[in-house]
């Protein structure tokens, strides 16, 4: 049961979009629509942005869009914006946890 | 409002016990919502830990921490709790607890709390 694969960070500049992997198993992030994303700024609680895949809460902006395809899971933050700039850790249910499983994290950077 | 309001840091010295909690309002604690908790070690990531239904306490733990915490409900004062028996150095992280919604704990985390910070050291 090992955490979901992430990149360690992605860069980019305002305006620009950036797109964040989130690899799994069939176990996981394939074999479910139960894929979420979280935001958390430094010294603070994560923050629900995506859910069920390409879902998003009503206190999040439509820059912020999720995808899957396979064991893949992706978000994806368009029109890149200094405040975007925080760690994003991805989740899924899991049938081997019998729970869940989160990511290894991004870090964004807003260059 | 949702809040969930977790209690204060702590500090313990290892082999010593701890209980936590965390306090939901603003929505039926007791009626499809689960409670899990989280850890995250000092600059590392996100870990699932273990879940809880308030309204029977039915009650899931990650195998990776089966047996060293144990997550109780007391539906009366909409209150969960993570709790250690002996605690160990490497216990030394924030720990949050989160709403997930749904009568089974497939959903995601959509509320979280603020956080309680447990240091362990001698």
């Amino acid at each position: 049961q090992s955490a979901l694969t992430q990149p360690a960070s992605v860069s980019g500049s305002p305006g620009q979009s950036i797109t964040i992997s989130c690899t799994g198993t069939s176990s996981d992030v394939g074999g479910y629509n139960y894929v979420s994303w979280y935001q958390q700024h430094p010294g603070k609680a994560p923050k629900l942005m995506i859910y069920e895949v390409n879902n998003r809460p009503s206190w999040v902006s439509n820059r912020f869009s999720g995808s899957k395809s396979g064991n893949t899971a992706s978000l994806t933050i368009s029109g890149l914006q200094a405040e975007d700039e925080a760690d994003y850790y991805c989740s899924s249910y899991a049938t081997y946890s019998p729970g869940y499983v989160f990511g290894t994290g991004t870090k964004v950077t807003v260059l | 409002e949702v809040q969930l309001v977790q209690s204060g840091a702590e500090v313990r010295k290892p082999g010593e016990s701890l209980k936590i909690s965390c306090k939901g309002s603003g929505y039926d604690f007791s009626s499809t919502y689960w409670i899990g908790w989280v850890r995250q070690m000092p600059g590392k990531g996100l870990e699932w830990m273990g879940i809880i239904y308030p309204g029977d306490s039915n009650t899931r733990y990650s195998p990776s921490f089966q047996g060293h915490v144990t997550i109780s409900a007391d539906k009366s004062i909409s209150t969960t709790y993570l709790q250690w028996t002996s605690l160990e150095a490497s216990d030394t992280a924030m720990y949050y607890c989160a709403r997930v919604p749904g009568i089974s704990p497939r959903r995601n985390f959509d509320y979280w709390g603020q956080g309680t910070l447990v240091t362990v050291s001698s």
